[in-house]
């Protein structure tokens, strides 16, 4: 069954601190993954796209990283702002001549001064 | 550049009423158009696949009478809710594939709150 898993669920830091999120799938056949942010009540933003031969890919403050050997991915948050506060979205997308795409359930995350 | 747009972004409307919500994609061209529904403290599932020139694809569950899909140019995909009722309440986004991004990259439209009485 293609899954993507999220953790942790939801996510409280201080303003200024790092974190990092997870996002574990087992989607097949595998074409890319996608980290998007989600503001409330606003409609997903991508964040970074990472393929199959990528393992680390930087955005700004935020840098993704990919394992798809053990098919983990991770989002890390540098200096967090209280703009980052937003629900983060794993997305994967499968690969086909209909192409698929499987959500996470996301993580919540709170930045506080 | 990629902006997907909704119209409206929040609507209300009684029980058995029809609503249609529109996606355009506003400086590309989309052969493919998705719609997405939302609950509270879920994530997106999606509803269907429009392609532009034919007719809509559903996921398992969707029921194509309750929600019809126009796609009829490549910039413009609408979702017809039809006879809402309150279980229909719901955030619906859409996103446009872009035919000329090679990564297939979709781009998320900002959403529309139904909210059925």
């Amino acid at each position: 069954k293609n899954q993507v898993e999220q953790s942790p669920q939801s996510l409280i830091i201080l303003e200024g601190k790092n974190c990092t999120l997870q996002c574990n799938y087992t989607v097949s056949p595998f074409s890319n993954l996608r980290w998007y942010k989600q503001d409330t009540g606003r409609g997903p933003v991508s964040l970074t796209i990472m393929t199959f031969s990528e393992n680390t890919k930087s955005n700004g403050r935020y840098t993704a990283t990919l394992d798809a050997d053990t098919k983990q991915s991770s989002l890390h948050i540098t200096a967090s702002q209280l703009s980052d506060s937003a629900s983060y979205i794993c997305v994967v997308f499968r690969s086909g001549g209909y192409q698929k795409v499987t959500f996470g359930t996301g993580t919540k995350l709170q930045v506080i001064p | 550049g990629a902006v997907v747009s909704q119209h409206p972004s929040r609507v209300i409307c009684k029980s058995g009423t029809s609503v249609k919500i529109e996606c355009r994609s506003l400086d590309f061209q989309a052969t493919t158009m998705f719609w997405y529904r939302q609950f509270p403290k879920q994530s997106l599932m999606l509803m269907a696949t429009s392609n532009e020139g034919s007719k809509a694809t559903y996921e398992q569950g969707v029921e194509k009478d309750k929600f019809l899909i126009n796609h009829a140019s490549l910039t413009l995909s609408t979702l017809t809710v039809t006879s809402a009722h309150p279980e229909d309440s719901s955030f619906y986004i859409c996103s446009a594939r872009d035919r000329g991004n090679p990564f297939n990259e979709q781009f998320f439209g900002p959403g529309t709150r139904l909210t059925v009485l």
